[in-house]
């Protein structure tokens, strides 16, 4: 079962902040998080293990809602860098780990 | 630390060719290691994954196939590529988070 991404696509200035969204209809054990820029592969941004789990690096944080099936990117004062589709992965923890990804959310972030 | 490669970058091949596509990992032991599919400007589309050494498993039916002959080797094949097989086929291995190759961008004609 593909998680729900929202928005699907966002344009943001510099300095603006931004939220990604990411839900599913099941129960999950974890959700990740990836950055793919234009042309390359998706690079790896976080993993989020245990519900109420909140990570983060430098302005990029997440949480983790286990209750509620959700979990959220926080993008704060955005530089042009973070220009790219972000994909959530989930995890149901079956047997093996098999991370299933939604449809991605474009962001741009404009001068 | 871990690496993982694709080869080839790139591939332009016609309809109706055979198709091989290898990824290796190094500096891990046992890994999961995963095929998936990006159609431009899609998502990814989980092809094949394998927890060890000849244990594959196919996620979509199509007339590709998966062969994990070492533990650290996995092959992506199609004996005759449809022109719907074009995308960026990446593979991927992971501990618990999964880290992706760079790719190989495959054009059918």
């Amino acid at each position: 079962q593909q998680p729900v991404q929202s928005p699907q696509a966002v344009i943001l200035r510099e300095g603006e902040d931004a939220v990604i969204n990411c839900s599913s209809s099941k129960a999950l054990y974890s959700v990740h998080w990836y950055r793919q820029k234009h042309g390359e592969a998706p690079v790896f941004l976080m993993i989020l293990l245990k519900g109420g789990e909140q990570k983060g690096h430098e302005k990029i944080s997440a949480s983790f809602n286990e209750k509620k099936q959700q979990s959220s990117l926080y993008l704060t004062a955005s530089q042009l860098s973070y220009s790219g589709t972000y994909f959530c992965g989930t995890d149901r923890k079956t047997s093996y780990d098999k991370v299933i990804f939604g449809p991605g959310t474009s962001l741009s972030v404009i001068p | 630390s871990q690496t993982i490669h694709q080869w080839p970058a790139t591939l332009v091949q016609p309809v109706g060719s055979p198709l091989s596509l290898e990824c290796t990992v190094e500096g891990t032991s046992n890994p999961n290691l995963y095929w998936y599919r990006q159609a431009a400007g899609r998502g990814l589309q989980l092809l094949f994954y394998s927890v060890g050494i000849g244990q594959i498993s196919s996620e979509v039916p199509q007339n590709l196939s998966a062969s994990r002959p070492q533990d650290r080797q996995f092959i992506l094949s199609s004996k005759k590529l449809l022109l719907s097989d074009s995308g960026f086929y990446l593979c991927a291995w992971s501990v618990n988070e999964q880290y992706f190759g760079p790719g190989t961008r495959l054009t059918v004609t």
